[in-house]
């Protein structure tokens, strides 16, 4: 039982191009979420879903767009990077109750 | 949006020491969470609160639901190197989207050998 999986752990990309993020989950969880941490500013929720086929978007949803094709993935998508996207990626699942379990997260630099 | 207010930003103790921090919201919450972010880690959740006044330990872990449902208290005793990391706390408040959860900005501790 891995729990929460994102792929990749670290990124480096040039302004303007583009990237998807991987999360995948082992729980079976319904529910899965993407956030953002920057220093000072804690967890901003990015976009969420609540089931496989549907998302919604949360506090900072511009610059991303996102997918649930399969209940176990959730994909984060940079269609035109900016350096305001520097950013450490985490994503989180849950089931029918609030706590939320997170994956080991994403540091991606955007030059 | 929505904002918990968590306290303090940042703590440097002395090993052996007991800590506290607590959060506070403006609107009542029917869940509270603490987690901790180890350096280059995601957070990891430490204790879960559901009810007004419930007082839950999770080791040397002490997390309590504030009887007005507006705030939490977390408070770790006797403290040891490796409680050093950032803590969280979160919230669920009625009527929230989604059962979406509301994150403090984090209290950073810091533990001297």
């Amino acid at each position: 039982n891995a729990g929460v999986t994102q792929t990749p752990k670290f990124r480096v990309l040039k302004t303007g191009q583009s990237m998807t993020l991987l999360c995948a989950q082992d729980m079976n969880h319904e529910y899965m979420y993407w956030y953002r941490q920057d220093p000072g500013m804690g967890l901003r929720l990015i976009h969420y879903s609540v089931g496989e086929g549907t998302t919604a978007k949360g506090e900072v949803p511009d610059g991303y767009n996102v997918s649930r094709l399969k209940k176990q993935n959730f994909l984060l998508g940079l269609e035109s990077a900016a350096p305001s996207q520097t950013s450490v990626y985490f994503c989180a699942s849950r089931s029918r109750g609030y706590e939320q379990y997170f994956g080991p997260g994403t540091r991606l630099t955007v030059t | 949006g929505q904002q918990l207010n968590q306290s303090p930003q940042s703590m440097f103790i002395q090993e052996g020491e007991d800590v506290s921090m607590n959060c506070t919201s403006s609107s009542i919450f029917n869940t509270w969470l603490w987690y901790k972010q180890d350096p280059g880690e995601g957070p990891v959740l430490l204790i879960a609160l559901y009810k007004a006044g419930e007082l839950t330990s999770n080791g040397r872990l002490t997390a309590q639901f504030g009887i007005t449902r507006k705030d939490s208290f977390l408070n770790i005793s006797a403290s040891i190197p490796s409680d050093v990391g950032i803590y969280f706390c979160a919230g669920q408040n009625y009527g929230g989207s989604q059962g979406n959860l509301i994150f403090g900005k984090g209290t950073k501790l810091s533990v001297k050998p």
